[in-house]
């Protein structure tokens, strides 16, 4: 149990493009999901936080106009990189929580999009 | 804003022998995890300690906490090529929420 799918796996998109990536907790409901970038050879960095049915928590430093997250059901949130530069190309992991309703505060993980801008 | 230091940076053993691997966090936390991560997959969830815990075992890990010196270390005892990876640890700082911050990471390399 507590599978968590995203889609795509990779994607290619040309600079000043948006892309859609989709997180979707399989066998649970996911009170929070959260977004994080991972660059090469370096750790994951928490990019926000979203609770389903409110608006996302961005962490300091991340634009919240370029990276759209869209939570609209306890099973779905979405990272949309609006108007993307080649600076960001990078892994992007989700993973999804089902929290206090769920009985777990434990966070699954998604295996990750590898988008590159060219 | 990353919560931790991991080292070392990279670790390269024989295969059969323990990897240890150190994590150094800043804040006061509720519970500290580590993750192994293969090269460009997802995170697997190896343990979860909490902060009232000094010690705890599943399988080859074994993963110790130092409150007083915001400190934990990852034992990984009987190596195989299999445990090659990156290993984060990462802290959560509250009991309702499961909001985490992952270190720096320690990549493992095991020798045949």
């Amino acid at each position: 149990g507590a599978v968590v799918s995203q889609h795509p796996s990779w994607v290619i998109c040309k600079s000043g493009t948006s892309v859609k990536i989709e997180c979707r907790s399989l066998d649970f409901q996911a009170t929070t999901m959260f977004w994080y970038r991972q660059f090469p050879k370096q750790s994951l960095m928490l990019m926000a936080t979203s609770n389903e049915g409110s608006k996302a928590t961005y962490e300091q430093g991340v634009e919240k106009d370029k990276f759209l997250i869209n939570h609209a059901s306890l099973t779905l949130s979405t990272l949309t990189v609006t108007s993307a530069h080649p600076e960001d190309s990078s892994f992007y992991i989700c993973s999804a929580s089902p929290g206090a309703r769920g009985g777990s505060y434990e966070q699954y993980f998604g295996p990750g999009t590898r988008l590159t801008v060219t | 804003s990353q919560q931790g230091e991991e080292d070392p940076q990279a670790l390269s053993i024989q295969e059969g022998e323990n990897a240890t691997m150190n994590c150094s966090y800043k804040t006061s936390i509720n519970n500290l995890q580590w993750y192994r991560q293969n090269s460009g997959r997802g995170l697997v969830h190896l343990i979860l300690i909490r902060s009232n815990e000094r010690e705890k075992h599943s399988g080859r890990l074994r993963v110790t906490l130092d409150t007083s010196k915001k400190s934990s270390s990852l034992l990984i005892t009987a190596s195989r090529a299999a445990d090659t990876a990156s290993y984060f640890c990462a802290t959560g700082r509250y009991s309702s929420a499961s909001k985490i911050i992952f270190g720096s990471g320690t990549r493992l390399s095991i020798r045949p």
